[in-house]
């Protein structure tokens, strides 16, 4: 782990409330990636943000779910009315990209653990 | 689109023993990254070892060595030694290198690894 953080770590909410988690990528990072990992299955992309743009959404459901990347300040997936299909383990991921290349490895947050009653 | 098959859903090893973990990947592309992911009961994604699609060598990290057959689209990761601290699920992913792109990662369903002492 090189240090991405995210909170909280475990969100509890009840259907119909809005959830926001936070990520803080590593330092100089300008690039988060955020992934979903529903119970028993493996990650699945949900959308790609550099600072103040959104790159790639292709895996965010179509309603509720939005994600920003501020010039400052961390990384906010925000879902609102959440549902129980919502509860998942959410995980951050920054990268940089080196000059000139593609050559990069994702480093991964702790994740947050959503629950929804 | 590029897809990652990870068969074994769990796999168990003696300790001080060897396992081998199987994934294969498709895709029509012919520069990529394959990974191996070691998730522990803590949820924390650990990248266990890493290989360029270009290079012919495989990649081995102390007790972790992988199988990469590029004809074949095969990626297996054989665990040498085996320790209790090993018992993980463990997580193949791809990530396409060309430029310009998301470079967003594509994960297998995982093999839940038990180390029996």
């Amino acid at each position: 782990n090189a240090g991405v953080m995210q909170n909280p770590r475990h969100l509890v909410r009840r259907r119909g409330q809005e959830a926001r988690l936070r990520c803080s990528p590593v330092k100089g990072h300008s690039h988060v990636y955020w992934y979903r990992q529903l119970p028993e299955e493996g990650l699945k992309f949900m959308v790609y943000l550099q600072k103040e743009n959104i790159i790639d959404e292709s895996g965010m459901p179509k309603e509720r779910f939005s994600a920003e990347f501020p010039k400052e300040g961390p990384s906010i997936l925000r879902i609102q009315q959440v549902v129980r299909g919502d509860s998942a383990a959410y995980f951050c991921a920054s990268s940089i990209i080196p000059r000139g290349g593609a050559r990069d490895t994702q480093y991964f947050g702790p994740g947050t653990r959503l629950t929804v009653l | 689109a590029q897809t990652v098959t990870q068969s074994q859903p769990e796999m168990s090893v003696q300790e001080a023993e060897t396992v081998t973990l199987s994934c294969t990947y498709d895709t029509s592309e012919s520069d990529y990254y394959l990974f191996w992911y070691k998730q522990p009961p803590s949820r924390q994604m650990i990248l266990v070892i890493r290989q360029e699609a270009y290079k012919q060598q495989n990649a081995t990290e102390n007790r972790f060595s992988v199988n990469f057959q590029k004809a074949a689209k095969s990626f297996s990761l054989k665990i040498s030694d085996s320790q209790l601290g090993d018992a993980a699920m463990y997580f193949c992913a791809y990530r396409s290198a060309i430029w310009p792109g998301t470079y967003k990662y594509i994960f297998g369903t995982g093999t839940r690894l038990k180390v029996l002492a």
